[in-house]
């Protein structure tokens, strides 16, 4: 089975830099997505790590280390727009997404 | 447009009876999936299917059930539905490579009372 970990929720300044982590612990690793969830809206991707290293996109970026089963999404520049839930999943073997339980981050001015 | 629907979006169904989610996607994606999210769980996998004509559980597929006809179209059947099948259902799809991003439809809010 699949165990992954991220803060339920966190509080950021608007202008600031914000760092959301997720640890899992899996019996396979295929990726690592981030997704990003407004509220009453659907998920939407962010970002893939599936070797170490950072990935930048733009005012985020996402970390993975495989050796540590830890990743995280920084997110720079924060707007009040990017208030929202932070989803880390993980596909193992298989072809699903296994998903934390998300983190809520509010953006405050 | 490019994309996923849902219908209903949005639904109250009296415990016990049988309703089907519906999910079109026109990307030709081969993988399709079924999620329920909840306060406090996150989003769980009820079933996938790969392709056309395959289908697999997921973490929670008691009290449903899906088929796969062809390409576009995932439908989700709640037999006979209780009231803790009261969810967001979201469907997403993914490309013929994987691991592949998943793209989500807008969902389908579910209360069975």
């Amino acid at each position: 089975g699949q165990n992954i970990d991220q803060p339920t929720e966190m509080t950021a300044t608007e202008g600031a830099i914000v760092q959301i982590n997720c640890t899992y612990q899996t019996s396979g690793f295929n990726g690592l997505f981030w997704y990003q969830q407004h509220a009453g809206e659907a998920p939407t991707f962010l970002s893939y790590n599936v070797l170490d290293g950072l990935e930048e996109k733009g005012r985020f970026s996402s970390f993975l280390s495989r050796s540590k089963g830890y990743s995280y999404l920084l997110l720079k520049e924060l707007q009040m727009k990017d208030s929202a839930s932070y989803l880390c999943a993980v596909i193992d073997s298989g072809y699903a997404l296994n998903f934390g339980k998300g983190t809520s981050l509010l953006v405050t001015p | 447009i490019a994309g996923i629907t849902q219908a209903p979006t949005s639904q109250i169904l009296a415990a016990g009876r049988r309703m089907t989610l519906r999910c079109t996607q026109d990307m030709r994606h081969n993988a399709m999936y079924w999620y329920r999210q909840d306060l406090g769980l996150g989003l769980r996998l009820i079933h996938y299917s790969n392709t056309a004509g395959t289908t697999g559980k997921g973490e929670v597929p008691d009290g449903y059930s899906v088929s796969r006809a062809n390409t576009d179209d995932f439908p989700l059947t709640l037999a006979s539905a209780v009231p803790s099948q009261t969810s967001v259902y979201f469907c997403a799809s993914s490309g013929s490579e994987q691991p592949d991003t998943q793209y989500f439809g807008p969902g389908t809010r579910l209360t069975v009372l």
